[in-house]
């Protein structure tokens, strides 16, 4: 079975530059996240959904930060304009109501 | 908010030879749980705790869910060299969707 898909893995971009990254789900599951892994701060929690819905988004930054979830199998996280601290790895992960989380490959990102 | 403490930093081991590491709050969790990490990749479950005491093995791998709540161990018997990555804690209170991570403990085992 597929696990957490994310893409792009790799994102090089210039600093001011929309960067979008993609999560596609385990099939089935209701919960989605997305966390931030960087050295100094560790595995942070960003934001995450119920059934598609934004339940809290109180780890999200700032407003340059955006992640929405259009349909049961897909979510975007947005960062727009991208700054050189936005450097980081960014993980998807899903879950089924009762069980624990599975996270995606990660996306790292760096902002020149 | 609520930090977890999670030591050592990094241990560098002899294959074989058994390893302890553990996490420490000044909050109570209701669930503790244990990720490895592999370079590149994203966390994956080793154990879950949900019950204060609990005592659980996964092979040769042993974790602890500590009595007050506040603490969790994970021992790793007999080290092998694919054991090598970064293991996390990871506490939840009442949302079950709250986790908080400890810094981790980078371990290497050298063959």
């Amino acid at each position: 079975d597929a696990g957490v898909i994310q893409s792009p893995r790799h994102e090089v971009t210039e600093m001011g530059q929309e960067v979008t990254l993609r999560c596609k789900p385990i099939s089935g599951h209701d919960y989605l996240f997305w966390y931030r892994q960087t050295m100094m701060r560790g595995l942070e929690l960003l934001i995450y959904f119920n059934n598609n819905v934004p339940i809290d988004d109180s780890g999200m930054p700032e407003d340059r930060f955006s992640a929405k979830m259009p349909n049961a199998s897909f979510s975007t996280l947005k960062i727009q304009p991208s700054e050189p601290r936005d450097s980081a790895v960014y993980f998807c992960a899903s879950r089924e109501s009762g069980n624990e989380q599975f996270f995606g490959p990660g996306t790292r990102l760096t902002v020149l | 908010g609520q930090q977890l403490n999670q030591s050592p930093q990094s241990m560098f081991i002899q294959e074989g030879e058994d390893v302890s590491m553990n996490c420490t709050s000044s909050s109570i969790f209701n669930t503790w749980l244990w990720y490895k990490q592999d370079p590149g990749e994203g966390p994956v479950l080793l154990i879950a705790l949900y019950k204060a005491g609990e005592l659980t093995s996964n092979g040769r791998l042993t974790a602890q869910f500590g009595i007050t709540r506040k603490d969790s161990f994970l021992n790793i018997s007999a080290s092998i060299p694919s054991d090598v990555g970064i293991y996390f804690c990871a506490g939840r209170r009442d949302n079950n969707n709250d986790m908080r991570f400890g810094a981790g403990t980078r371990l290497t085992v050298k063959p």
